[in-house]
Order: C-alpha cells, then structure tokens, then sequence
C-alpha cells in the first residue's frame, strides 16, 4: 500500500530560526511530489511540486528537496516569521496510464509552531 | 487561486438526517475532487469528478454520494448521517487533473450528534 511518512509531528522553533521537516513516501510508480501549507481554519495551499527530474525547487523562504532514489524529500524554511504557523502537508502523485483522478497519497502532515 | 466557495462553513445536525454539502468554483476547472480530514489521518478522498455527470469513487465513499449538473458545482451528500461522519470537508479542483496542485476551499466543519 502506497504510504507517505512525516516528521517530526509537531515541531516548536523560535521567530528568525530556521527549520527542515521531513517526508519519506512508498508510492511507486512516482510521478511528482507537492508540498502544501494548510493554516489554521483555512484549507490547504500549494507550495511546490517536483517531478522525479527536480531535486530542489523553491518559493520565497521555502525550499523543498526531493531524493528519488531513496524516496524522501524535505520542506526547509529560513528565517521563520509567525506566519508560517501552520500545518505542512507533503503529497505524492502515483504514476500510471489511467486518466483517472486518483492515485494522490497525503501525508498526516507536520504541525510548526512559531514563537516570538 | 481558483476561487473555490464551500456552504455551509459549520453545520450541526442529528444522526440519521440527510445533508449536502455544496462546492462551488469559478476556474472553469474540470476535476473537482471531495476529501475529508480527520485527526490522525491525512486528506482522504470520498469522490471526485472528471467533468460533468462524470464522478468516481475515491478511498472512502461508502455513505456518500456526488453530484455534478454543472462545471462549477459539485455536490457531496450524506443521505443518512452517522456519528462517524462527523469531520472537516474539504473540495478541491484542478484545470487538467491530479498532476497540477489542487486548489481547495476554506472547508467545511461537520458535527453529526
């Protein structure tokens, strides 16, 4: 069964400091991995997609890396503001020749808290 | 953003009495997808639709039925509500299909006493 793996679970840091948080995944065939940002209350918000050719991808003060040969990939944020107090979700796309809309795994996601 | 509404925002109703949830978007996308979130699990999807009258089941679709008479609109009915359907709704869509990140809406909180 296909599984995507997060952690830590919840993660505590201090305003400015930076920090990395983790995503191992199973599905196989691979098509691309995404990272999203879900705010309290609100739903989920896209950060970056990597397909299996992208190593790291970037958008303001996030960086996502992927690792396909050992299928993990990683959310790294520099210089935290209060801001980023969310939930972050890391999903992965399975490949296959079907034009179905399925074959999405979610991760349980990681919960960052920010304190000034 | 695709400009995806979901209504109610909150509801509260009694086992046993059917509900429908509404998602409405703007984008003119063509999948829109159902999930639900739950503690300790992640998004699971209910059902999801590749075009209009076009839907399929997704992970847990037992208790629920879709709709979708129109581009813009994808309904998600509880005919006879449980306990255990209890949890927060999200919709989500996207232009092409699943290789594009999804746009979701704001959810929807659900309480079935």
């Amino acid at each position: 069964k296909n599984q995507v793996e997060q952690s830590p679970q919840s993660l505590i840091i201090l305003e400015g400091k930076n920090c990395t948080l983790q995503c191992n995944y199973t599905v196989s065939p691979f098509s691309n991995l995404r990272w999203y940002k879900q705010d309290t209350g609100r739903g989920p918000v896209s950060l970056t997609i990597m397909t299996f050719s992208e190593n790291t991808k970037s958008n303001g003060r996030y960086t996502a890396t992927l690792d396909a040969d050992t299928k993990q990939s990683s959310l790294h944020i520099t210089a935290s503001q209060l801001s980023d107090s969310a939930s972050y979700i890391c999903v992965v796309s399975e490949m296959y020749s079907g034009g179905g809309a399925d074959g999405l795994t979610f991760g349980k996601g990681t919960h960052l808290i920010i304190q000034p | 953003d695709a400009g995806i509404t979901q209504s109610p925002r909150h509801k509260v109703t009694e086992t046993g009495t059917p509900v429908t949830l509404r998602c409405h978007q703007t984008e003119n996308h063509r999948y829109m997808y159902w999930y639900r979130q739950d503690p300790g699990h992640g998004l699971r999807l209910i059902h999801y639709s590749y075009g209009v009258k076009d839907t399929d089941k997704g992970e847990v679709s037992d208790g629920y039925s879709v709709s979708r008479s129109k581009t813009e609109d994808f309904l998600l009915t509880l005919e006879s509500a449980t306990s255990s359907q209890t949890s927060v709704y999200f919709c989500a869509s996207t232009r092409d299909g699943r290789d594009q990140p999804q746009h979701f809406g704001d959810g929807t909180r659900l309480s079935i006493l």
